[in-house]
């Protein structure tokens, strides 16, 4: 069955540190999308990349890159020089190309906290 | 990508009320999905609206407690009903294209305390 895994509940870096959230994932389709989304405290959930399975290149984006490997079923998210910005539940998610009901498989999201 | 808009932002509601919150996409889509955040929680998928047929619920979502309304191509509502404290979380509405493998863009959320 489709699952999405972050195993971090939480974690807390001093402001400049690099940090790495990860996400590991589960699915039988040979065809799938991730994502990554960003949840301030304000609640609005912020999209910030999606990646399908054929695409492993890595993908940086300012401070922000991600690393996707099959071979490990991850799809990894690095800040680089963390700024207090940066502070938010982050979510990792599967959606799989053959799924009708067209879902989302949601991780259970990483609290990032970044001390000034 | 498009812009969504929730009303209310935020309501503190009474045990046995319902609430309807709206959602509203400034281009028009297909496909609008309904997402329950408890508190600390993940996102949970609620029901998928499509115009011009019924919602789709998930399971342990039914259409009396949760209705929903998709009468266009840019605007859904959904309803609590009856609610409980157990209701209180933010909702969300989300907009995908025709292929739930897009990109899914939120809205802004309501969060709703039901005391």
């Amino acid at each position: 069955a489709q699952k999405v895994t972050q195993a971090q509940t939480e974690i807390s870096v001093v402001e400049k540190e690099d940090v790495t959230l990860d996400c590991v994932y589960e699915t039988r389709d040979t065809t799938y999308y991730l994502f990554w989304y960003k949840q301030p405290p304000s609640g609005e959930l912020v999209f910030l990349i999606r990646r399908n399975s054929f695409d492993e290149q890595n993908e940086i984006s300012g401070r922000y890159s991600w690393n996707f490997q099959k071979s490990t079923s991850s799809f990894n998210f690095t800040i680089t020089a963390s700024q207090v910005v940066d502070s938010a539940v982050y979510f990792c998610a599967l959606s799989e190309a053959e799924d009708s009901n067209y879902q989302l498989i949601w991780g259970a999201g990483t609290k990032l906290i970044i001390k000034p | 990508s498009a812009v969504i808009s929730q009303k209310p932002s935020r309501d503190i509601c009474q045990r046995g009320t319902s609430l309807t919150i709206q959602c509203q996409v400034d281009s028009q889509v297909t496909m609008m999905f309904w997402y329950r955040q408890q508190p600390g929680q993940s996102l949970t998928l609620i029901a998928t609206a499509n115009q011009g047929s019924e919602a789709t619920y998930e399971s342990g979502f039914v259409i009396d407690k949760f209705p929903i309304s998709r009468p266009n191509l840019t605007f859904s509502t959904l309803t609590v009903s009856n609610m409980s404290p157990e209701d209180s979380s933010i909702y969300l509405c989300s907009v995908g294209g025709t292929s739930g493998t897009e990109t899914q863009y939120f809205g802004p959320g309501t969060r709703l305390l039901v005391l």
